[in-house]
């Protein structure tokens, strides 16, 4: 199975500030095959169920501010808020979903500095 | 609106079973394919089993293989987790999600429902 690795665990950041979350694989999601890699970046606010943000590693779901982004390939991913808004605090989860079972990182929790 | 409302959860004696459904409206539920995915208090997220468009590829982890049954109902737009045997561990939210896609491995998950909690304890 497909280990998922976030970090940091928690993370402060100044409103306006940019804001990254790293997500390692414990092996490639990339398919060259389709050449895309199945990685997906969700939000969860308190008292919520989690909302999709980034699909394809770097596809924004519609409605997600641009803000919002991911990158990265293979085994290293990342998610960046370019300023950060207070409706921004939550924490984001990575998922791979090249196989079965599909697994998410443990979490990354956002804070305001 | 895309709408997914879970029910069934409540407070059950380990080793005994639970009966989850998910009442799906606002998309064409049978283009499809459906999960079940839990979060046990404070916890992170665990995808626990998947279902595609048709029924005929069904997935669970591990943990619940044998123990867990999904399936859905394409005429009455809902999908189902028969839990048996709960035991402790089992306790979490289980929310019903929707895929972007007909098959149950290799799309992201675009609808969330509320969830539903499931508690084992004696």
């Amino acid at each position: 199975d497909i280990v998922m690795t976030q970090s940091p665990d928690s993370l402060a950041v100044s409103l306006g500030e940019r804001a990254t979350i790293n997500c390692k694989s414990s092996q490639s999601v990339f398919y060259s095959s389709n050449n895309k890699n199945y990685l997906a970046w969700y939000q969860q606010k308190p008292g919520q169920p989690p909302k999709l943000l980034i699909y394809w590693a770097s596809t924004r779901e519609s409605g997600v501010p641009d803000r919002f982004s991911g990158s990265g390939s293979g085994t290293d991913f990342t998610l960046t808020i370019s300023s950060l808004q207070a409706e921004d605090v939550a924490v984001y989860f990575c998922q791979q979903y090249s196989g079965t079972p599909c697994s998410f990182g443990q979490g990354t929790k956002l804070e305001i500095k | 609106e895309v709408q997914l409302v879970e029910s069934g959860g409540g407070l059950v004696q380990p080793g005994r079973s639970l009966r989850l459904s998910c009442a799906a409206s606002g998309f064409t539920f049978d283009d499809y394919a459906m999960h079940w995915v839990r979060q046990a208090p404070g916890k992170g997220l665990q995808w626990v089993s998947g279902i595609n468009w048709n029924s005929g590829s069904i997935g669970y982890v591990d943990s619940v293989k044998g123990r867990f049954t999904i399936s859905r109902d394409n005429t009455k737009n809902s999908l189902y987790l028969q839990m048996n045997s709960l035991r402790p561990e089992d306790t979490a939210l289980y929310y019903c999600v929707k895929a972007r896609g007909l098959y149950d491995s290799g799309v992201a998950f675009d609808i969330w429902g509320q969830g539903t909690m499931v508690t084992v304890s004696s």
